[in-house]
């Protein structure tokens, strides 16, 4: 079955305590991307990748760092984690090619304490 | 400023009936519109994609427009369901890049 799969679904955690949440994707797709959405808002994009080794800042990159050493995982990883991070993060996969559709994961909820 | 607004920000009708939802951006230059669907908690499921040659499009119950001279678009629902309850979001994306602009959505409820 085609997926984005993330971990953990739910993370309570300290401020300044680093973490990771993960992603993966198993359709091949080239193109991965980090959103987090926060009430009343839209979703925003932190980063994405265009391919392997290949990543760049999206709307609000600030205090998140991303990886893409293999074409199906796109870590978030953040350093040292604040209040203002608490939001519903997803992350995103499609092919590159125009108008094609994004497969979203089932949202990480991240509270910091 | 690239933006995507959407109207109304919620809205409760009856099941069986029903309702269109509007999305106005200044997206430019402009490549694809899509309609989302966000169940809570849970990540967006695609249910159009229409590019500037389309003027509208189905999917079962759900038919999008989309006017590319006014820079408009509408989800219309036709015959609701319990289960047609959630977030719907209207993205555009710009020629040449793949960031997609989002609007907050249209947070719909549908009452037995």
């Amino acid at each position: 079955e085609a997926q984005v799969t993330q971990n953990p679904r739910y993370l309570i955690t300290v401020t300044g305590k680093k973490l990771t949440v993960t992603c993966s994707q198993n359709m091949n797709h080239e193109y991965m991307s980090w959103y987090r959405q926060d009430p009343g808002l839209g979703l925003r994009q932190i980063y994405y990748s265009m391919n392997v080794e290949v990543t760049d800042k999206g709307d609000v990159p600030e205090g998140y760092k991303v990886s893409r050493k293999e074409k199906r995982n796109f870590p978030l990883i953040l350093e040292s984690p604040s209040p203002n991070q608490t939001s519903l993060y997803f992350c995103a996969s499609s092919s590159t090619g125009m108008g094609t559709e994004a497969f979203f994961g089932q949202g990480t909820r991240l509270t910091v304490v | 400023k690239n933006q995507v607004e959407q109207s109304p920000q919620s809205l409760i009708i009856l099941e069986g009936k029903n309702c269109t939802l509007q999305c106005n951006y200044t997206v430019s230059p402009f490549s694809n519109l899509r309609w989302y669907k966000q169940d809570t908690g849970r990540g967006p499921v695609s249910l159009t994609i229409m590019t500037f040659s389309e003027n509208t499009k189905s999917n079962g119950r759900y038919t999008a427009t989309l006017d590319a001279d006014t820079k408009q678009s509408s989800l219309h629902i036709t015959a609701s369901q319990l289960s047609d309850s959630a977030s719907y979001i209207c993205v555009v994306s710009a020629n040449g890049n793949y960031q997609l602009i989002w609007g907050a959505g249209t947070k719909l409820i549908i009452k037995p």
